[in-house]
Parts: C-alpha cells; sequence; structure tokens
C-alpha cells in the first residue's frame, strides 16, 4: 500500500534553517501537506502544494516537491525556538478524502 | 466559528464501558473525518462523512466503533465495550472540498484502565 516515510528526529541551531525531508510512494498524489503539533495540541495546517507545482514559498516556509524522485521537503528559515514541535507529512492520492501520514519528525531546537 | 471543537478533551474509562465523542466541524465545511493517533505515530484514517453520509469506514475499525453524522453537521464517534487498546487521542477534522487541508480539532485523549 501506499507509504511516506520521514526521519524521526532533526536538531538544528536556533537563527540556522531546518529542512524537514520526506518520501511517498504513490506517484499518484495530488495534494502533499505540511502539518505541525506542538505537545498536547492537535495538528495545524502549514501549508500544502500541488502536484503540478515544484516549490511553494510562504513567508519563513518553503516546500520543495520533486515528483521524479517522490521527495517532498519544508525548509524553515531562521528557525526559532516557536518552532519547536512534530512536523507530520502527509498526502492526498486519488481518493478524494483519505490522506497517507508519516510518522512525524520532531524538530529540536539547540540555543 | 472559531474552528473545529471535540468534547471532551480527556476521558478516563474503565475496561468494557462504552464511550462517545463528539466532533463540531466549521459549519461550511461538508467533509468530516475521524483519525486516531497514538503516541510516535501519524494518525490513522478511522472514516470519513460527506455531509451525512458516511463514505468510507477503515478496515482498522472494529466492530465496537460506530459513527454518525445524523444532520450533516456534527459527529459523534462511539466506543462499545472500550478495551485497553483503544487508548489515544481521536482527532476530527473538516474540509470543504479536494483543495487545500482538512483543519483539525484539538482531539480528544483516551484512556482506558
Amino acid at each position: 500500500g501506499e507509504d511516506v516515510e520521514q526521519s524521526l528526529f532533526l536538531s538544528v541551531r536556533e537563527g540556522d534553517s531546518s529542512v524537514i525531508n520526506c518520501t511517498y510512494t504513490d506517484s499518484s498524489s495530488t495534494y502533499l501537506y505540511w502539518y505541525k503539533q506542538e505537545p498536547g495540541a492537535g495538528l495545524q495546517l502549514l501549508t500544502y502544494i500541488f502536484s503540478n507545482m515544484d516549490m511553494k514559498q510562504d513567508q519563513r516556509l518553503t516546500v520543495l516537491l520533486n515528483k521524479k524522485d517522490k521527495h517532498l521537503s519544508l525548509r524553515i528559515a531562521d528557525t526559532q525556538t516557536g518552532d519547536s514541535a512534530i512536523y507530520f507529512c502527509a498526502v492526498r492520492g486519488n481518493s478524494n478524502y483519505q490522506l497517507i501520514w508519516g510518522a512525524g519528525t520532531k524538530l529540536i531546537i539547540k540555543p | 466559528d472559531t474552528g473545529v471543537s471535540q468534547d471532551p478533551r480527556h476521558k478516563i474509562t474503565k475496561r468494557g464501558q462504552n464511550v462517545t465523542f463528539r466532533c463540531d466541524p466549521i459549519s461550511e465545511h461538508n467533509r468530516l473525518y475521524w483519525y486516531r493517533q497514538t503516541l510516535g505515530q501519524g494518525p490513522e484514517f478511522l472514516t470519513y462523512f460527506q455531509n451525512e453520509a458516511q463514505l468510507e469506514k477503515s478496515r482498522l475499525l472494529s466492530d465496537r466503533f460506530s459513527a454518525e453524522r445524523p444532520k450533516g453537521s456534527f459527529s459523534t464517534l462511539e466506543i462499545q465495550r472500550t478495551e485497553q487498546g483503544d487508548s489515544a487521542m481521536y482527532l476530527c477534522a473538516s474540509s470543504s472540498g479536494a483543495q487545500g487541508g482538512y483543519t483539525f480539532g484539538s482531539g480528544t485523549r483516551l484512556t482506558v484502565v
């Protein structure tokens, strides 16, 4: 079945850029999403990209999509302590409703 | 409209008891989803409604689980004869269509003791 893979942890220094990577298997994926989850909180949609796009930028966030390699990344510029959270990659396939989720990447900020 | 609301936030129940959770989606969203999340994992799809119709139910969902959305607005998720393995965060989300992402509620954390 479809699968989404992410590294479990990423550690960066405050002020540096963070790059969180995700790979997926479903080549028919239409929309690809990044969600943020802070401790004890729900999932917050950060950004998404449609499969016919290569890049999307939104303030400090840049999403890159390589459809050939089925690779999605989220870059957070000037990482702050408030960016500490778990970041989930999710993809929507041909089905109109179900998202397939990665296990999440925990972003750790070092002072 | 302040987003997706879920009630209760936390529920502790004894094994074997029934529990019911409620979700109030964003009012103009016709699609509603239930997911379950355990520690260290991404959400697992449980079920999906478009308006009042339940269009899909995950194979993960045993017969002890049932969900309703009687008037196409709020939804309830009931778990009968709870087991310790049912302990998880139950997340509700809504959306208005194929574009964009879901808006999630804060979840209901269930602990079965």
